[in-house]
This record gives structure tokens, sequence and C-alpha cells, in this order.
């Protein structure tokens, strides 16, 4: 049972254009969540995240936003770059555990096309 | 400074045998974490410690697997009697504090493969 979604497995946008990629959870108590970028044969690195009293975080090029009733979140990056091009996973962190633990979803792969 | 490093990089191992993870953390980081990736798919928490104590092994998907961290640094994910299964990315992260809502730093994995 997937309890974060990435129903996009890939994603092709034009340099410049917005990239706008999709996370759909279905854990309510998901209370924190997190986008990480992954170039191959690297370890995934922190990209941005938002808390669940927010519905937007802005860093930069950046901009998460969070839909908790449609229990969602989506990631937009404008204007979007060819550095830009990697694996995209969403992640999420569930309040009731002590711990850190994150629950990934399946990855989006962006690529910018110049 | 030094990210978290993972060795071996590539193992390739015969079904049946052990094999032994290695993870070093950056250096003063709290807390440990192991994950799993299988190919296409995200990364699938096995465990987690603060300093030397495993927090929660929840995510280990059995008796097969265990995981160490004795003197609170580096950290070792042992498999026995590995099987064809197996066969995935592992993954070790480390964050500085503990805290819940930490940055997670990701190493680069292991590779490994079951024959």
């Amino acid at each position: 049972d997937q309890q974060v979604k990435q129903n996009s497995p890939s994603l092709s946008v034009q340099e410049g254009r917005i990239s706008i990629l999709n996370c759909d959870y279905t854990n309510s108590m998901f209370d924190y969540f997190l986008w990480y970028k992954k170039y191959p044969a690297e370890g995934p690195t922190f990209l941005i995240s938002i808390s669940s009293i927010k519905d937007k975080n802005e860093d930069g090029r950046f901009t998460v936003f969070l839909n908790k009733s449609a229990k969602h979140l989506s990631l937009h990056i404008v204007p979007s770059q060819p550095g830009d091009s990697a694996v995209y996973f969403c992640a999420a962190s569930d309040g009731n555990n002590a711990g850190n633990m994150l629950t990934f979803g399946g990855g989006t792969r962006l690529m910018v096309k110049p | 400074g030094a990210g978290v490093s993972q060795s071996p990089r590539y193992k390739v191992t015969k079904r049946g045998q052990d094999v032994a993870l290695r993870c070093d953390p950056i250096s003063g980081h709290v807390s440990l974490y192991w994950y799993r990736q299988a190919l296409g798919q995200g990364p699938e928490f096995l465990t987690y410690f603060n300093y030397e104590a495993q927090q929660d092994k929840s995510g280990l998907p059995n008796d097969r697997f265990s995981a160490e961290r004795p003197e609170g640094s580096i950290s070792t994910l042992t498999i026995q009697r590995t099987e064809q299964r197996d066969s995935a990315m592992y993954r070790c992260a480390s964050s500085a504090l503990g805290g819940r809502r930490e940055t997670q730093y990701f190493g680069p994995g292991t590779r490994l493969l079951v024959l």
C-alpha cells in the first residue's frame, strides 16, 4: 500500500517554461512534506519542504504547494533550466512517529530540453 | 566538509552469502537512517539510530537483516543468507540532531546484486 504516490514517472519541459511535479498521499497523519532531487550516481539531496500548517513555501525558482483537503502537493520550477533535469522524489513525515523516517514516492524524472 | 559515504559502492554476491554494508555519516551527526531503494521506486525506510541506540527497526523486512552502530558513528547493515529479492540500492542518510524535521543527507548508496 503506497502512502505517497507520484503518478507521472517522467516529465519533459522546454527550457524557460514551468515544470509542475505532482504528489498524492493517503496518510492523514503526515504533517511535513519534502522534495528531494537526485542526479545519476548520487544520493538524493534535499530541495524544499513544507509544513502542514502552510499551503505554500517558496525558495527561489522552486515553490511547493500543499492542498491538505485533497492530500496533494506539487512542486513548481520556474523557469526550468537544463540543470534541473533529474529525478524528483516527494517524501512525507508522520507526526505520530517520534523519529524522522521518511516515506517516499516513486519519483518523477524531469527532462528540461534546451 | 565530507558528506555521507558508503562502501562498497557495488557488491555482487551469490545467493546464501552474508554481506555487510557500511555507512560513514557526516561527522557529529546524531541520527543515522538506512533505506532500501528498488529499481524505479523511491527509498523505503529500514531502520534508524540516534547515537548508538537503534530507535526503530520496523522497516527491516525479516530477521536476516540487522544493523548496528556500536560507537554512535559508523553503521553496518548486515544481510545474512542473501536472496535474489535482496538485490537493490541500499542508502544511508544522517541528520545533525535527530530532530523530526531536520534535513537528512543521503550517501551515494551501495548497489547490491545477489546472483
